[in-house]
């Protein structure tokens, strides 16, 4: 079964720097890979997602993530981080033959100061 | 707009009471699926439906019931076998069978013991 982790509960950013949420997968075969944004007492938002083909894909607000089969990881990154920014941010991945079975990390609490 | 509409917001549980959860969607999407999210350990899948009366168990169904009499709606009750009822219940749809497509999500039940 496949399978996601999110090393860091917690990431620190200044306003204006560059940001990585990390995130790593595992799967029998190949994935399909996303992201959301979840606000307070609000419901996940999707970011983006990896098909196939180009490595590095580009999502709403700016973020954008790239896809490293070697390190079986889909890392989220934005060049350079807003105070609205701040939030939870899960990755997912969902095996390609089966539709049903999508497995959400625990979560990154990302948090951009001014 | 088209989108998932969860209520209420926010619901109290006795000991013993069954409680029923909405989730009703225009997205004329046919898959319905029902996520519980604890802090610390993302999401977990309790209930998923494919297609008019018909669902599937997740991987957290105990305590748990739903109906799918409609395409639009899919109704979850925590039942008084449910202990540890005290979460925040994630309402979400896509178009099966395409694994492809992200999940799209409402803003979610809060559900706390009295």
């Amino acid at each position: 079964a496949q399978s996601v982790a999110q090393p860091e509960d917690q990431v620190n950013v200044a306003e204006g720097n560059p940001l990585t949420v990390k995130c790593t997968y595992s799967v029998s075969g190949n994935p399909y890979l996303f992201w959301y944004v979840q606000y307070p007492n609000r419901g996940l938002q999707f970011l983006l997602k990896y098909i196939t083909g180009d490595n590095l894909v580009k999502g709403s607000y700016g973020f954008e993530a790239e896809f490293n089969k070697s390190q079986t990881s889909f890392h989220l990154k934005k060049p350079s981080a807003l105070v609205s920014d701040s939030a939870l941010y899960f990755c997912a991945v969902r095996d390609r033959y089966n539709n049903n079975d999508m497995r959400f990390g625990a979560g990154t609490r990302l948090t951009v100061k001014p | 707009d088209g989108g998932i509409t969860q209520s209420p917001k926010y619901l109290f549980r006795k000991e013993g009471q069954n409680v029923t959860l909405s989730c009703e969607q225009n997205l004329n999407h046919d898959a319905m699926y029902w996520y519980r999210q604890d802090p610390g350990q993302g999401l977990r899948l309790i209930y998923y439906s494919q297609i008019v009366n018909d669902f599937q168990k997740g991987d957290i169904a105990e305590g748990y019931s739903v109906s799918r009499e409609k395409k639009e709606s899919f109704p979850l009750t925590v039942t008084s076998a449910q202990k540890n009822p005290t979460a925040f219940y994630l309402c979400a749809s896509s178009i099966p069978p395409q694994p492809r497509q992200p999940q799209h999500f409402g803003d979610g039940t809060r559900l706390s013991i009295l």
